[in-house]
């Protein structure tokens, strides 16, 4: 266990639906990264929150969007979906002095 | 555009034998470097980083990664390979100076034959 915790760990889901990732970081980690990892296209870096605010983008669909709470857990939402979006999704916090980047184990989304 | 190349996808080896996956990147900056490992069905665990110092770094596990500034490259090693090894690895880049997100090589993925 990273300390890194991610739900659902599996979905399942309709083309056209919308579903909601969510990740609750380390205690005291305020950085939450989110990643997809498909086949065809790697590992790929989505977006980053760091104490509540967007702090970048990578290639994240307009269809995504994602939020990081007070409470610093954040939530990555998928709407309309398409086959295509079917990955792993996961999310990391980064500690500044220590190893670095912690993962959780990732939300593995289907759509049929 | 940072990226990140790793050079062999698929590597098959018999127990025992040494090691070496290939990783370059592109970025002319201060960088972070990390090689992470994923076993089946796991999440990313983290083998070894280098952030400065000794080029040579040594992590979890056995493996060992050398930074060579000139050639972009930190290549992943181990002498003794183990089935228990069998696992996809990504190599990673963290620009420091930037936001800190990780771009990542397309990854290897290892099979050890017992």
């Amino acid at each position: 266990d990273s300390g890194v915790t991610q739900t659902p760990k599996h979905l399942i889901t309709a083309t056209g639906q919308r579903v909601t990732l969510r990740c609750s970081p380390r205690s005291g980690d305020l950085s939450v990264y989110w990643y997809q990892q498909s086949l065809d296209q790697g590992l790929q870096f989505l977006i980053q929150y760091y104490n509540g605010e967007e702090r970048a983008k990578g290639n994240i669909l307009e269809r995504f969007s994602a939020q990081q709470f007070p409470d610093l857990h954040s939530e990555l939402n998928l709407s309309s979906l398409e086959l295509g979006d079917s990955a792993l999704y996961f999310c990391a916090t980064l500690t500044r002095g220590s190893d670095g980047y912690t993962f959780g184990s990732g939300t593995r989304l289907t759509v049929v | 555009a940072q990226s990140v190349s790793q050079h062999n996808h698929h590597v098959i080896l018999s127990e025992a034998a040494s090691l070496e996956l290939g990783c370059n990147y592109s970025y002319g900056g201060t960088v972070n470097l990390f090689w992470y490992v994923q076993y089946p069905g796991q999440h990313l665990q983290l083998l070894l980083k280098y952030f400065s110092g000794d080029p040579l770094v040594k992590g979890i596990k056995g493996f060992e990664a050398e930074f060579i500034k000139s050639k972009f490259s930190f290549n992943l090693r181990k002498p003794s390979v183990q089935w228990s090894d069998t696992a996809e690895y990504f190599c990673a880049v963290d620009n420091s100076g930037n936001t800190g997100k990780l771009i990542f090589g397309q990854g290897t993925t290892l099979q050890v034959k017992p």
